[in-house]
């Protein structure tokens, strides 16, 4: 079966470091994505782990581990444009995405 | 370029009503993806075509068709809308290459209200 696990809500403050983490189960896993949605908004990529370790893109850097079936997205220097939703979605072997609820991510100054 | 393009941004209908909603992209991307999205819910995929000429049923296939016109485009009809049908619906598309297709582009989206 397939279930991705993220909080609900995350709420942090303008300047500080927040993780934001996921985890799933499925068999055929291929990797872990990251998307970005801000209310009324399109998905935006962010990033994309196959392999475990670190990713790091600016502000934001993604980690997975495989053997404990975790990932998280660890976004830096928070600014007030970030309140967002973020989604964890897993790959598949069709090249699919399969998603789950999301994370909002509320910034306070 | 334009990316990913979805029309109309918004739209209104009556129960049992047909529209059609339409998708382009210009990045020469293979694989396009028709989406729904419920409030505070993850996106749902409803159809896909993974290339020209191919489209397969995703998660929520039921009460929709669709049509891969040409690489650039990918049509979204729905026949006879049902309220349980509002949503907002994203188009998405993809290279289709390992690790690639994971990396969707979308447009911004169509509002549909069935009432």
């Amino acid at each position: 079966g397939q279930s991705l696990e993220q909080p609900s809500e995350v709420t942090a403050v303008e300047g500080a470091i927040v993780q934001i983490n996921c985890t799933y189960q499925t068999s055929g896993f291929y990797g872990l994505s990251w998307y970005q949605q801000h209310d009324g908004g399109a998905p935006t990529f962010l990033s994309y782990n196959a392999l475990d370790g670190l990713e790091e893109t600016g502000r934001f850097s993604s980690f997975l581990s495989r053997s404990d079936s975790y990932g998280y997205l660890l976004l830096q220097e928070l600014q007030m444009k970030d309140s967002a939703s973020y989604f964890c979605p897993e790959g598949d072997s069709n090249y699919q995405l399969i998603w789950g609820a999301g994370t909002k991510l509320i910034i306070k100054p | 370029n334009a990316g990913v393009t979805q029309t109309p941004k918004f739209q209104v209908l009556k129960t049992g009503q047909s529209m059609t909603l339409q998708c382009a992209q210009d990045m020469n991307h293979n694989s396009m993806y028709w989406y729904r999205q419920d409030p505070g819910m993850g996106l749902r995929l409803i159809y896909y075509s993974a290339s020209e000429g191919t489209t397969d049923k995703g998660e929520v296939p039921n009460g929709y068709n669709v049509s891969r016109l040409n690489k650039r485009e990918f049509s979204l009809r729905l026949e006879s809308a049902a309220p349980s049908q509002t949503s907002v619906y994203f188009c998405a598309s993809s290279l289709k290459t390992t690790g690639s297709s994971y990396e969707q582009y979308f447009g911004p989206g169509t509002r549909l209200t069935v009432t």
